[in-house]
């Protein structure tokens, strides 16, 4: 799997808007985007996915380049309940295994 | 839907006793996987399992471990004999088959070996 470089950490204002880039300049067509997030004590959470098109779920907003280099996941209007480290893994298709990284750790501030 | 189940969810034990790990799948996942995370390594795959038979399990540290998927809805990791150093979270996860799925994870077993 490509591997995946984002930034150690990030802070952002409540009620903006948090832009979390990743790197991903070696990624292969077969390889999915994916984020995750780790909350404090809990298990990582599955946010979005996708390949080559922006994505949008209720949680977030996914941007990829569309050399497919890079991609920035984009949470709207952050909360406090946002804080937390966040993945962006590069995924074979298939029944294949998440490989993490270190991820960025984003603090939401009042 | 339930989603992935752990336990124990803690467990504290002494050096040199066996520990058993259990994971519930989400029902009609294929695939299983076992997770550890550290301050010092992250989160790192041990093995995973595809239709109950274990794919890789490169990621497993040492003969003291070991995995078991008897069933498609469970799994069991196995520490014997247990030291401080395998004190970590243990998180299990299941995705279904098909390409561009999505893993799921449990909430984790927190492990502490004195």
């Amino acid at each position: 799997d490509a591997k995946t470089t984002q930034p150690p950490s990030m802070d952002c204002a409540e009620g903006r808007a948090a832009n979390l880039p990743c790197n991903h300049s070696t990624i292969s067509g077969n390889e999915y985007v994916y984020w995750y997030r780790q909350i404090h004590s809990q298990g990582p959470q599955y946010i979005i996915h996708g390949l080559k098109n922006n994505e949008t779920n209720e949680m977030a907003s996914l941007i990829i380049t569309e050399d497919r280099k890079s991609s920035t996941l984009i949470l709207p209007h952050a909360t406090l309940r946002d804080t937390a480290v966040y993945y962006c893994i590069a995924r074979r298709s298939g029944n294949t295994p998440l490989v993490f990284g270190k991820g960025t750790r984003l603090s939401v501030i009042a | 839907d339930a989603g992935v189940i752990q336990s124990p969810r803690h467990e504290v034990t002494e050096m040199g006793q066996e520990v058993t790990l259990r994971c519930k799948p989400i029902s009609g996942h294929n695939s299983l996987f076992w997770y550890r995370q550290t301050m010092m390594r992250g989160l790192e795959l041990l093995i995973y399992f595809n239709n109950n038979v274990p794919i890789d399990d490169s990621g497993m540290p040492e003969d003291r471990f070991s995995a078991k998927m008897p069933n498609a809805s469970f799994s069991t990791l196995k520490i014997q004999p247990s030291e401080p150093r395998d004190s970590a979270v243990y998180f299990c996860a299941s995705s279904p088959t098909g390409t561009g799925n999505t893993i799921y994870f449990g909430e984790g077993s927190w492990l502490t070996v004195v």
